[in-house]
């Protein structure tokens, strides 16, 4: 139990769909944040939210929408997406967003998008 | 802009044997290194870090990292390996906080018997 988790743990979707991942930390945590997993490639951050502000969005497509209605939650809201949208998709907090500071992942959500 | 480069997507290596997992850096400013495992069906896990200090820095499982800045490395050493070491590696690399970590595509260890 890392602190962190994430449901659904599987999801598949058409590309039709609308669905949200969600995600919950228990560590007091003031930053949180998304990645995206993908075979072969590096983690790709995706969003960045400190103190419930998102304060990154690394050219995200618009079929992903983010949402941190408290420090404790965040989601990520899907529609329309493609298959190559299919991926691993991890959250993760830590305390504050400065270097060096030790972050905590989630399991992530496998997503399938057919 | 920061890279890593994990030269090396899987590593094979028998049980008790010693192991090193390669990874490089680019950066033209002070950086923050990390390593983080990930476990099958888990999330990443921070293993160890250097932020400034000692050079050499260990994990409580017996791993341990050398920063050289000369040569721009952070490898990952383990003298004597476990089963339960089988997992993908990510180094990854920092400067300005966490949001700006560069993670490398990591290198799969791969430990039998």
């Amino acid at each position: 139990e890392t602190g962190v988790t994430q449901t659904p743990r599987h999801l598949v979707m058409g590309m039709t769909n609308k669905k949200s991942l969600k995600c919950e930390q228990h560590l007091g945590h003031n930053a949180m944040y998304w990645y995206k997993q993908s075979a072969k490639k590096p983690l790709e951050l995706m969003f960045v939210y400190s103190l419930e502000e998102r304060v990154e969005n690394n050219s995200v497509p618009s079929r992903f929408s983010p949402e941190c209605p408290n420090s404790s939650h965040l989601f990520l809201h899907l529609h329309t997406l493609q298959p190559e949208d299919s991926a691993l998709y991890l959250c993760a907090s830590s305390q504050e967003t400065g270097g060096g500071t030790e972050a905590f992942f989630g399991q992530g959500t496998r997503l399938t998008v057919v | 802009a920061q890279s890593v480069t994990q030269l090396d997507s899987q590593v094979p290596v028998f049980e008790e044997a010693p192991v090193e997992l390669r990874c490089n850096y680019s950066s033209s400013v002070s950086v923050y290194l990390f390593w983080y495992v990930q476990y099958p069906n888990q999330g990443l896990q921070l293993l160890l870090k250097y932020l400034s200090g000692s050079t050499l820095v260990e994990s409580i499982n017996g791993f341990e990292a050398e920063f050289n800045k000369s040569q721009t490395s952070f490898h990952l050493r383990k003298p004597s390996v476990h089963i339960s070491d089988t997992a993908e590696y990510f180094c990854a690399v920092s400067d300005t906080g966490f949001q700006k970590l560069v993670f490398g595509t990591g290198t799969r260890l791969l430990v039998s018997p």
